[in-house]
């Protein structure tokens, strides 16, 4: 198995402009959350997902964040429009069957807001 | 407010020392606290506790849970450059919490030079 995948591993962007992330979760698993980690707040939970319905997007900081899934494999996190603070490593991660058991990371996209 | 404390923060040691990384915690009646190491990249995840007093050991590292004192620790003997990482603790809330996630702490950054 390829492991959780993102896409891009970097991106660079202005101030202002449309940013979004790519997730692919492990094939078979029910549960995608997408993180994002800085070196203030560490690592916190955006939102969730259990079979493709957000189920939790308390941790989406405000209504410039925005996530879909649209099928089993394939989640995206957007930001528009995006800000410096913006900046951190956002991760994605898949579980099998609940929000609660051990919880498989991809690479993270490190995003640089300028 | 912070539900998962971990210290020190940040550390630094010589190689072929022993380190303990310590995490507290205030959820109650939480199902299993986890242990992940950070790298460069992602989290990998190394121990699920979910008794009191029993340690876990894989090589050099092993970690035991004290849910009286609500507290876990890990240890790392002998370390070495490779163990050079943040170390991630996270709590896996009660049942009645729904299906709420993990909740992670800051971790703790440890630096092991030559």
């Amino acid at each position: 198995d390829a492991g959780v995948i993102q896409s891009p591993r970097h991106e660079v962007t202005e101030m202002g402009q449309e940013v979004t992330l790519r997730c692919k979760p492990i094939s078979g698993h029910d549960y995608l959350f997408w993180y994002r980690q800085t070196m203030m707040r560490g690592l916190e939970l955006l939102i969730y997902f259990n079979n493709n319905v957000p189920i939790d997007d308390s941790g989406m900081p405000e209504d410039r964040f925005s996530a879909k899934m649209p099928n089993a494999s394939f989640s995206t996190l957007k930001i528009q429009p995006s800000e410096p603070r913006d900046s951190a490593v956002y991760f994605c991660a898949s579980s099998l069957a609940s929000a609660q058991e051990t919880q498989y990371f991809g690479p993270g996209t490190r995003l640089l807001v300028l | 407010e912070d539900k998962v404390v971990q210290s020190p923060l940040s550390l630094v040691v010589h190689e072929g020392d022993t380190v303990t990384l310590n995490c507290s915690y205030e959820v109650t009646n939480f199902r299993s606290l986890l242990w992940y190491k950070q790298e460069k990249k992602a989290p990998t995840f190394l121990f699920m506790l979910t008794s009191s007093g029993i340690e876990k050991k894989s090589g050099r590292l092993s970690s035991i849970l004290d849910k009286k004192e609500l507290f876990s620790i890990l240890n790392i003997t002998a370390t070495q450059t490779g163990d050079s990482a943040v170390y991630l603790c996270a709590v896996e809330p009660p049942r009645n919490s729904g299906n709420t996630p993990l909740v992670f702490g800051k971790g703790t950054r440890l630096s092991v030079i030559a």
